[in-house]
């Protein structure tokens, strides 16, 4: 168990709807980081927060946005989803330094149909 | 830019082989940091090692090692005695000093045959 908790685990949703991911860090990690796994694009960066704040940006379309709340919870929305967003989307932490290594939730896999 | 390349898409073994997984990786930060993950059948990923760039003394972890050689540019894995429980799919990251995102390979699928 990573310590990192992610829900919903599995998600259906039609074409059009906007849905919410959900990502609880470890205890104590500062930073989360949203990462979308597909077959054909492997895994990509999406964006990383760092106690509140926006810290780098990634491949997100302007259809998806995050936020990082108080407590250190982070929720990914997307919405106006296509077939194409179906994926694996994964939430990691860690401390804020860059030698440190990220630890990932067991991800929301997102089928859109 | 930032690049991560395992040419091995797929590797099938059968159990008690050796088998080695390469990584070879391109950045112009000349302090970074080297990683594995594994994601088994269940889907998630799994931290396995982190290599810092200036460090490069080779990691023995039981039937786990990594071979770290920034002449090469390449950080390879080696699985000694594989088991069946070892297939998966891994992944190696790269990470940039000043930057916090991982660059990941697109991974190499393991299986290991009984």
């Amino acid at each position: 168990d990573s310590g990192v908790t992610q829900t919903p685990k599995h998600l259906i949703t039609a074409t059009g709807q906007r849905v919410t991911l959900r990502c609880s860090p470890r205890s104590g990690d500062l930073s989360v980081y949203w990462y979308q796994q597909s077959l054909d694009q492997g895994l990509q960066f999406l964006i990383q927060y760092y106690n509140g704040e926006e810290r780098a940006k990634g491949n997100i379309l302007e259809r998806f946005s995050a936020q990082q709340f108080p407590d250190l919870h982070s929720e990914l929305n997307l919405s106006s989803l296509e077939l194409g967003d179906s994926a694996l989307y994964f939430c990691a932490s860690s401390v804020a330094e860059p030698n440190t290594e990220a630890f990932f939730g067991q991800g929301t896999r997102l089928t859109v149909v | 830019a930032q690049k991560v390349t395992q040419a091995q898409t797929e590797i099938s073994v059968v159990e008690k082989e050796d088998v080695t997984l390469d990584c070879v990786y391109e950045t112009r930060d000349t302090t970074y940091y080297l990683f594995w993950y594994k994601q088994p059948p269940s889907g998630e990923l799994v931290f396995l090692i982190r290599r810092n760039s200036f460090d490069e003394q080779n990691e023995i972890s039981g039937r786990y090692s990594w071979n770290f050689q920034k002449s090469t540019s390449s950080f390879n894995f080696t699985i000694t005695a594989s088991q069946v429980v070892d297939s998966a799919v891994y992944f190696c990251a790269l990470r940039g000093g000043g930057a916090q995102k991982l660059v990941f390979g697109q991974g190499t699928r393991l299986t290991i045959n009984p």
